[in-house]
């Protein structure tokens, strides 16, 4: 089965811009994350989809920042407008149940350099 | 809160070596513990989970850890290090049935194999 795709792998844009990062998780997975590793810092959970509706938006930096899930499938992340402290890997993951006792599955991530 | 802590954000052995990356973590319900693995510009890869049952978990590319509840560890072994396992490795939590199953990372720890 194909894994979890993100796009782009690599993203450079100026501070002000706009970036929107797309994540399509592995078929069938109803739950999907998006975490971001800022450089030297530890990876943090920015939100969670069960399908297409947002379960727990808690990390989420500022308003900023906007996810979506279209019809429950592939996600994307926008960062409107981009600061450069939103320099970082961002990283999707999904599972097939709510518990984790799976493990997730990540893609391989964005790295987003705003410069 | 749970949190998560990796002793050392860099480790180096020898190739035959053993390999100890050492994870503590806190949580005020029994958590599921993880240990990640991420080669140079790929994702995070699952190496090994402890969920319920037998505490000894074994893992991929020849990887244990032991979930010790009296010392809140789950410490990342290996008996002998090959050139390979070079990568930066990162603990996990998350609690059972909280919040949808967000994990918890530790800071990671990156992994050096000297020839």
């Amino acid at each position: 089965e194909a894994g979890v795709t993100q796009f782009p792998s690599h993203s450079v844009i100026e501070k002000g811009q706009t970036v929107t990062l797309r994540c399509d998780p592995i078929s069938g997975h109803d739950n999907l994350y998006w975490y971001r590793r800022v450089m030297g810092k530890e990876i943090k959970f920015l939100l969670h989809f069960v399908k297409e509706s947002k379960q727990d938006e808690s990390g989420m930096p500022n308003n900023r920042f906007l996810a979506e899930r279209t019809g429950g499938t592939y996600s994307t992340l926008k960062v409107q407008p981009a600061e450069l402290e939103d320099s970082g890997v961002y990283f999707c993951a999904s599972s097939p149940g709510r518990e984790n006792r799976y493990g997730y599955t990540f893609g391989s991530g964005t790295r987003l350099t705003v410069v | 809160a749970q949190s998560v802590t990796q002793l050392g954000s860099h480790v180096s052995v020898s190739e035959g070596a053993l390999v100890l990356l050492r994870c503590n973590y806190s949580s005020s319900v029994p958590p599921y513990l993880f240990w990640y693995v991420q080669y140079p510009n790929q994702g995070l890869q699952l190496l090994l989970k402890y969920t319920t049952g037998a505490t000894l978990v074994k893992g991929i590319n020849g990887f244990e850890a032991e979930f010790k509840k009296s010392e809140t560890s789950f410490h990342l072994t290996k008996p002998s290090a090959h050139m390979s396992d070079a990568a930066e490795y990162f603990c996990a939590v998350s609690g059972v049935n909280n919040q949808g199953g967000k994990l918890i990372f530790g800071q990671g720890t990156e992994l050096s194999v000297k020839p």
